[in-house]
Formats: C-alpha cells, structure tokens, sequence
C-alpha cells in the first residue's frame, strides 16, 4: 500500500513555543491531507482538511490561527502548533488517500511542558 | 451531528476463537466503511474496507455491512494474540476522498 510519513515522531516543547509537524505521501500524490487528533483513550478527530494550493478547512471548535496548516506540494503538508499549551499534548496523526483508500501516516506525539 | 458507534469493551475471546466487532453508524447516506488496527501508541492500520451489502472476506478477517441496518461488522477468526488491539470503526460520509468519521475504537484483547 501507499506510504504516508510524518516528522518528527515526537517532541517535546516548552509551553507558548511553536512546533511544526510534516506530513509526507511518499509514493504517491495527494491533492488532499487530512490532520487528526487523538487525546488518550479517544477516538481520532478530525482537525483539518488540507487542499494543496488553496487554504485548509477547519473543523468546528478547532481554531485556525492556532493550527496553522500550510500544503505547499503534492506530497507535502505541514501542521504548525503555535503558542503551545500543556493541553494541547496530543497525538497528532496526517493522512491521505491514494484513490479509494486513506492511508495514515505513524502519527507526532507532542508534548508540551 | 454524524456519528459512529461502538462497543468500547474490553472484548476478551482465547486464541482461536472468533472475534465479533460491531459497529453502527448514523448518516443512512454514509458510501465506504473502513476498519482500523491500532497498536497502543501507533498509528491506525487499514485492515478493511467495505462499500457493498454483504460480506467480504480476506484471509482471517470478514467485513460485513447491513445498510439497511447501517450496521457494520468485522470478524476475525483463530484469534491469535497479536491481533490484540484497539479496532476502530470509520465511515466516509459520502465519495472517496473525503475525511473519515471514527468510532471510538473496540478493544480486542486475545489470551493464549
């Protein structure tokens, strides 16, 4: 199947600090990526659609000046968590689709100190 | 509010018995339907995905959908331990491409 990578796999952050996460589709070209979050024992989230060349979509109750999504490639989205918080550490997991199938990419676990 | 249903468990079956995972979904215009491994700590694995009433079989595993019933289930057969995890649900509202709805996730727990 298609390969989805992410980078880094964790980090750990200092609270109001900013950290970048990228997501890679490396066999294959994805026009859209998919941001999900996944807190302990919960399901995965929907966060944001990202559309290369064209602003991403937010879901409801996810702010956009926060997460900011950048998809500047066929093969490459990144998600920037600005001013980071403590509730913010999550696992944050990329994904896309390779004709019918959404393949997930390993997933950043993010933690903010 | 579109949601996916399912049984958090713990489900518990001994090494070569059949598991039984269900779900329920409630967008009755839901197209694709998709089960999930996760390993604690990993991210999610396609295991099978279903668009069509009936069954669909690869090796040890059995999708099956009721749309009817907007019920979709997975089984697993001779449980091996190593299938012991977390199993999510998802839905895709509508054509492929879009982002996926998931359930909570059923966790499968196999003894030797």
């Amino acid at each position: 199947g298609a390969v989805v990578s992410q980078h880094p796999s964790w980090v750990i952050c200092k609270s109001g600090t900013s950290v970048k996460i990228e997501c890679r589709s490396l066999d294959f070209q994805a026009t859209t990526m998919f941001w999900y979050r996944q807190f302990p024992k919960q399901s995965l989230m929907l966060m944001a659609t990202s559309n290369e060349g064209s602003k991403a979509t937010y879901e409801q109750g996810v702010e956009k000046d926060k997460f900011l999504i950048n998809h500047a490639s066929l093969t490459l989205s990144t998600l920037t968590v600005t001013s980071a918080h403590p509730e913010d550490s999550s696992f944050y997991i990329c994904s896309a689709n390779d004709r019918d199938e959404q393949y997930f990419g390993p997933g950043t676990r993010l933690t903010v100190t | 509010q579109k949601e996916v249903e399912q049984n958090s468990g713990p489900l518990s079956v001994p090494e070569g018995a059949i598991a039984s995972l269900n779900c329920t979904y409630s967008d009755r215009g839901s197209q694709s339907f998709f089960w999930y491994r996760q390993y604690s700590g990993k991210s999610p694995e396609l295991i099978m995905f279903i668009y069509s009433n009936g069954d669909k079989e690869d090796g040890r595993f059995t999708a099956q959908l009721n749309k009817a019933s907007q019920y979709v289930s997975l089984l697993i057969r001779d449980s091996q331990p190593s299938d012991s995890a977390t199993y999510l649900c998802a839905v895709a509202p509508n054509q492929a491409g879009t982002a996926l709805i998931f359930g909570k996730g059923t966790t499968l727990s196999v003894s030797s």
